[in-house]
């Protein structure tokens, strides 16, 4: 299986602040690459696909980069509603795996 | 709008068999394109992906829940089904059922979800 590795785990930041979350590979899944967010007692949603992909609908403060095995996602500058847990998942291989998830908290 | 929901036994006893429906409303199960899969997350924890199947029938498990697994689909209700034997107090998790998108075999990403069902193992 490949294994996502996300830092922080968790991270306190103040509204407005930009907001970085890493995701590492532990082998190179070219851009296969997504992020999810989900908010206490929901599902997750897609807010990136293939690593840098903004979803329809989804504000454009947040972003991804990155390929290979390093990647990176960032909300530009934190809204009160982004508090949330955030999630890579890739797709290069079976099974689907995804990061331990980043808990996003406002300061 | 494609919409997902599971429904099943929210209590199961331990070494019996656990099973959820997914029953999926506006949009087909027998279009191509997608995968339908079973998501779990242990309370508190990360999101772990239990296998998937194609409206033709072929399903992928994840090597770790294999030997417990089996997924089904009902093409004539528009639901796909998820059963988990032997479980134990470990398998006491929200269960997600949810598509995941084929875009020309080139991206894949899980772009409808249910809500979510809270399944407890325990005697």
């Amino acid at each position: 299986d490949i294994q996502m590795t996300q830092s922080p785990s968790s991270l306190s930041a103040s509204v407005g602040d930009r907001v970085t979350i890493t995701c590492q590979a532990s082998q190179d899944i070219s851009n296969y690459l997504n992020w999810y967010q989900q908010k206490p007692g929901k599902a997750p949603k897609l807010l990136i696909y293939d690593a840098s992909n903004l979803e329809t609908g989804v504000p454009s403060r947040f972003s991804g980069s990155g390929s290979g095995t390093d990647f990176t996602f960032t909300i530009s500058s934190l809204q009160p509603e982004d508090i949330a847990t955030y999630y890579c998942q890739q797709y290069d291989n079976l099974p689907r795996t995804f990061g331990q998830g980043t808990k996003v908290e406002i300061k | 709008q494609v919409q997902l929901q599971e429904s099943g036994p929210g209590l199961v006893k331990p070494s019996q068999t656990l099973s959820l429906t997914c029953t999926v409303s506006g949009g087909s199960i027998s279009s191509g394109g997608y995968y339908w899969s079973w998501i779990r997350q242990h309370p508190g924890k990360g999101l772990e992906w239990i296998g998937y199947i194609y409206y033709s029938g072929s399903t992928y498990y994840n090597p770790s829940l294999k030997s417990r697994v089996t997924i089904s689909v009902d093409t004539s209700k528009n639901q796909f089904s998820l059963k988990l034997s032997s479980v134990t107090a470990a398998d006491t998790a929200v269960y997600y059922c949810a598509r995941e998108r084929d875009w020309n075999q080139l991206s894949y990403y899980f772009d409808y979800w249910g809500q979510g069902t809270l399944v407890t193992v325990s005697s």
